[in-house]
């Protein structure tokens, strides 16, 4: 199966300033890279994906980077608000299996980050 | 946007009982739903996918025979926790993916204590 690595697990900044969060994967059959953020007590919510065959996609003050020969994808937040405040995850797909059409979502570990106003 | 339900969004039952959870696409159509489950600080784990009329596929570990789950409509999937006890007192959450553009999208979650 598909093994994720996020880093860092926290992540502190101080309103305005940038954060970046690392998602690492192992499955070179992955094609789909989202990234949704969490908030204490909810279910996940999409905030920005990219798919296999494009290496950067921004919207607004969010942006995804994915180098595939590398497996790695990133978050980028810039200017962040005190809003930004949650826990955030990578969950790439991974290829069909078990005779399926459709993979499945892994997702790493999570990072909280903490905007200081 | 595309959205999906939970009902209910907490409970608590008393260990040896069993609870459903209902999980529903309200604009859309779903052909596979998904089952996940979070426990407190940590990630969510995938428990089962569910396809419309058929029987639902089970990760490894998680027992089917306890976590029952049935997705009946194009609409709707149940997970029913069977029996349980304090230990399955976790955050669940569904998914459901959309026939039309594959896009997946995740319910609000479902909080249950089991005491």
């Amino acid at each position: 199966g598909e093994n994720v690595e996020q880093h860092p697990s926290t992540l502190s900044v101080q309103e305005g300033d940038s954060a970046v969060i690392k998602c690492t994967y192992s499955d070179s059959a992955s094609n789909y890279f989202p990234w949704y953020k969490q908030e204490l007590g909810k279910g996940p919510q999409l905030i920005i994906d990219i798919r296999s065959n494009v290496g950067e996609k921004k919207d607004q003050r969010i942006a995804v980077t994915l180098n595939k020969t590398a497996k790695h994808f990133s978050l980028h937040i810039t200017e962040t608000q005190p809003e930004d405040s949650a826990v955030y995850f990578c969950a790439p797909r991974g290829a069909p299996a078990g005779g399926t059409s459709y993979g499945k979502l892994t997702f790493g570990q999570g990072t909280i980050l903490t905007v200081h106003p | 946007g595309a959205v999906v339900s939970q009902h209910p969004s907490w409970v608590i039952c008393k260990s040896g009982t069993s609870v459903k959870i209902e999980c529903r696409s309200l604009d859309f159509q779903a052909t596979t739903m998904f089952w996940y489950r979070q426990f407190p600080k940590q990630s969510l784990m995938l428990m089962a996918t569910s396809n419309e009329g058929s029987k639902a596929t089970y990760e490894q570990g998680v027992e089917k025979d306890k976590f029952l789950i049935n997705h009946a409509s194009l609409t709707l999937s149940t997970l029913t926790v069977t029996s349980a006890h304090p230990e399955d007192s976790s955050f669940y959450i569904c998914s459901a993916k959309d026939r039309q553009n594959n896009e997946q999208f995740f319910g609000p979650g479902t909080r249950l204590t089991v005491l």
